[in-house]
């Protein structure tokens, strides 16, 4: 089955500091998707982005399919981020999607 | 952008009753997703839906689950007789199409099985 890695396990930084997170995944992805988990458990989508480069506010996202790795790059953190970013992959097998997770990366951003 | 609703948002309930979780997709979507995410495990896909039908399921899709929208009313996912072991929080999605398509995710139902 599709295994998807996530890097590092956890994180912590200063307010203001940038954070790289990253996902590797076994299989090829035809759809990658970057998910953030607030301390309280719900969701929230933040890009869907199979290949090349998306950004959306502070958050930008590099996926290399070939290689099979994701990044997410957040810019100018906040004690608002922390929280747990999930990478989730589906890979066209013939069936309908499936999103495949990653036990996500903890931030932690302090004041 | 789109949103999914779940009603409700946490639900208490004896070990052996049924319980029905609602999903309300986003409008136009078309395929429909439960997943299933124990406490401080990794979240876990549990079955996806189209026209009206069971596409795929995993082995935690127990045969205590089912899943219907009758009528293109609520997607609902039902548990009967529920374990002590589906505790957890249960995510319904929905998306347009069914390959490459972008999921939508709801706020969760978190389960508590006494």
């Amino acid at each position: 089955g599709q295994q998807v890695q996530q890097s590092p396990a956890s994180l912590v930084l200063q307010e203001g500091e940038n954070a790289e997170l990253q996902c590797n995944f076994s299989s090829t992805a035809t759809q990658l998707q970057w998910f953030y988990q607030s301390p309280g458990g719900s969701l929230v989508s933040l890009l869907s982005n199979p290949s090349g480069t998306k950004h959306t506010g502070r958050l930008t996202s590099t996926t290399v399919t070939k290689e099979r790795r994701s990044s997410l790059h957040i810019s100018s953190s906040q004690t608002t981020d922390s929280g747990t970013y999930l990478c989730a992959i589906d890979k066209l097998s013939g069936s309908f999607n499936k999103l495949t997770f990653g036990a996500g990366t903890r931030l932690a951003v302090c004041p | 952008g789109p949103k999914v609703l779940q009603i409700p948002s946490h639900q208490i309930i004896d070990m052996g009753q049924m319980v029905t979780l609602n999903c309300d997709p986003v409008s136009n979507h078309l395929y429909f997703y439960w997943y299933k995410q124990i406490l401080g495990q990794q979240m876990e896909f549990l079955v996806n839906f189209y026209n009206g039908k069971v596409m795929e399921k995993s082995k935690l899709f127990k045969d205590q689950f089912s899943v219907e929208r009758p009528d293109g009313s609520y997607f609902t996912l039902k548990i009967q007789p529920t374990a002590l072991e589906d505790s957890a929080v249960y995510f319904c999605a929905s998306s347009f199409g069914g390959n490459y398509a972008e999921q939508f995710f709801g706020p969760g139902t978190r389960l508590t099985v006494l």
